[in-house]
């Protein structure tokens, strides 16, 4: 157990379509880290908050938007769903959030199937 | 464009034997390595790292190399069990955020 918890645990939509995917970081870190793992492909980066505040993005749709709340734990919300959105999302958390690495700890993923 | 990769999409040894998996990467400005092991319906746990400046690192059965001329890094695990199955994926630390390769998919046979 990572420390990590990410729900749901899976979520079945239509096209079309906005979901929200919740996940709440190890006590005591402020970086949060969204990556979509799509069928056999590696994790693909997309957006980092730390301690509330946006600090790097990767290939996130515009579609996709972020946020970090007070409590530090983060959603992640997909609209206008499309069939390729179908994947594994996991949340990853470190303490810090930039410059040299620090180790993330992951969640056990929400699987997202578009239908 | 594939920053990190992991050409072998899978690989089966027998118990005992050596594992080698490898990774190859194009970016010069990754300065961290780490290779992750992933069971299914788990996230991705950390198994071990290198830093740019070193050439290997060992923790117990687990060794990594890593080739900077070659942009080329490899996990050695030896020897290998059953309990090893499962994906790995190579990842590399650019400053801001980990780049994953797709994963190789490790089978130990008993």
């Amino acid at each position: 157990d990572s420390g990590v918890t990410q729900t749901p645990k899976h979520l079945i939509t239509a096209t079309g379509q906005r979901v929200t995917l919740r996940c709440s970081p190890r006590s005591g870190d402020l970086s949060v880290y969204w990556y979509q793992q799509s069928l056999d492909q590696g994790l693909q980066f997309l957006i980092q908050y730390y301690n509330g505040e946006e600090r790097a993005k990767g290939n996130i749709l515009e579609r996709f938007s972020a946020q970090q709340f007070p409590d530090l734990h983060s959603e992640l919300n997909l609209s206008s769903l499309e069939l390729g959105d179908s994947a594994l999302y996991f949340c990853a958390s470190s303490v810090q959030g930039s410059g040299s690495y620090n180790e993330q700890f992951f969640g056990p993923g929400t699987r997202l199937t578009v239908l | 464009d594939q920053q990190v990769k992991q050409n072998s999409p899978s690989l089966s040894v027998q118990e005992g034997r050596i594992s080698i998996l490898n990774c190859d990467y194009t970016n010069s400005m990754f300065d961290y390595f780490l290779w992750y092991k992933k069971y299914p319906a788990e996230g991705p746990t950390f198994l071990i790292s290198i830093s740019s400046i070193k050439d290997k690192n060992e923790d117990g059965r687990f060794t990594v190399f890593l080739n900077k001329s070659a942009k080329h890094l490899s996990l050695h695990i030896v020897p290998s069990q059953p309990g090893d199955s499962a994906v790995y994926f190579c990842a590399a630390w650019g400053r801001r955020a980990l780049t994953f390769g797709s994963g190789t998919r490790l089978q130990v046979q008993p």
